[in-house]
Order: structure tokens, then C-alpha cells, then sequence
């Protein structure tokens, strides 16, 4: 079955410090991949997106993301963390044309002043 | 261009109820998704309408339904209200070109 998985529940971090966020995915092809970023009582907002080509995506708000086959991972990385960054973050996968998302159960984000 | 928006925000039922809730897709998208995400399900894909046709279905009971308008306008039921039925409901719209979809703001379901 199609999966995305995120091994951290919950990271903190200082502001200034730099952020990786983990996410793994079960495909049986290569599925579009994204990251949504939730801030408490809102809807989901998009920060990058990959289908193909190059596998460095950058995204809004600083935020990058590197796929990698071999790893069957999708990582979110960030290289310095700002107090407005705390937010749950969700990975999520799509074989591609399904408008399907599954998600990941997410990774809530704290940034220590 | 207006976001995703979703009527109401808020809503309160008890069980055995029935509720309706609406979605209104940015302006030019044609598909519309429903997903519930509850603290100990997370997010969950619920069903996708495309041209007023339900294209996807997720592993949810008949309970759940919806349907989408000729402007592209989605709302979803859900009847016979369940505790477990609480959430928050969101809704998202795609082009359908890229597949990316934007979320509303969600409608919070509780059941008493």
C-alpha cells in the first residue's frame, strides 16, 4: 500500500539554527511528493512541491527540499529557523493523476527563542 | 484570486444528525477533494470530484458523501453522526494540470 511516513513526532529547535525534517515514502512508482505546512486552526499551505527533474526543490518561505530515489526520501530542510517557522509540517505523496494525497501523520515544529 | 473557502467554520451536531458542508474552489479549478484530519487518524483522503463526477473515493462508509456543482462549487455530507466523526474537514482545489491542490481554511466538525 502507498505510504508517507515521518520518523519525528515533534522537533524543537533554536531560532537561527538549521532544520531538517524527515520524510520517507512507499510508492510502487516514483508518486508526486509535497510538503504542507499548518498553523494551529488553519488549512494547509503549500511550500514546494516535486514531479520530476530536478531532485533540489526549492520552495516559499526559505524552504527546500531534496528527493532522493535511493532513499525513497523526500527531506525539508531550512538553513536558519525564524520564531514564525513553528507549525506542524505534513509530507504527503500523490501517484501521479490520482488526486489522492496521503499524508504523513506530521511533524510538529518548535523554535525556542 | 480568492483561496479555497469553506462554510461554516465552526459547526456543532449531536449524533444521529446529519450535516452538510460547503466548499467554493478557486476561481478556474475544476477539482475539488475532501480530507478529515483527526488527531489520531491524521489526515485522510475522503473523495475528489472533477466536472460534477466523483474521479476518487477513499476507505470511508457510506455515510460520507458528496457531490460537486456544474460551477465547480463541492459539498460533502455526512449523515447519522458519530463522536468518532469529529474533525476538521478540508477541503482543496487543483487545476488538475500539476496536480497541486490549496487547501481551505477547514470547517470543524464536533459531535456531542
Amino acid at each position: 500500500a502507498q505510504s508517507v511516513t515521518q520518523p519525528d513526532i515533534h522537533i524543537t529547535v533554536s531560532e537561527g539554527a538549521s532544520l531538517e525534517l524527515r520524510c520517507n515514502y512507499s510508492y510502487g512508482a516514483t508518486p508526486y511528493l509535497f510538503w504542507y505546512v499548518q498553523s494551529p486552526g488553519q488549512g494547509l499551505q503549500l511550500l514546494l512541491k516535486y514531479f520530476s527533474g530536478d531532485t533540489l526543490v526549492q520552495g516559499i518561505k526559505g524552504f527546500e527540499a531534496e528527493f532522493k530515489r535511493s532513499q525513497s526520501s523526500f527531506n525539508l530542510r531550512k538553513p536558519s529557523v525564524h520564531w514564525s517557522d513553528a507549525a506542524e509540517y505534513f509530507c504527503a505523496g500523490e501517484q501521479g493523476g490520482s488526486e489522492k494525497l496521503v499524508f504523513g501523520k506530521g511533524t510538529k515544529l518548535t523554535v525556542n527563542p | 484570486k480568492a483561496g479555497v473557502t469553506q462554510t461554516p467554520r465552526y459547526l456543532i451536531k449531536t449524533r444521529g444528525q446529519q450535516v452538510t458542508l460547503s466548499c467554493s474552489p478557486i476561481s478556474g479549478h475544476r477539482s475539488v477533494s475532501w480530507y478529515q484530519q483527526t488527531p489520531g487518524q491524521g489526515l485522510q483522503f475522503l473523495f475528489e470530484y472533477f466536472s460534477e463526477t466523483q474521479r476518487n473515493k477513499g476507505n470511508f462508509p457510506g455515510r460520507f458523501s458528496g457531490r460537486q456543482f456544474s460551477n465547480s462549487r463541492s459539498e460533502m455530507n455526512v449523515s447519522t453522526l458519530e463522536l468518532g466523526d469529529s474533525a476538521l474537514y478540508l477541503c482543496a482545489s487543483s487545476t488538475d494540470v500539476y496536480n497541486e491542490q490549496f487547501f481551505g481554511p477547514g470547517t470543524r466538525l464536533t459531535v456531542l
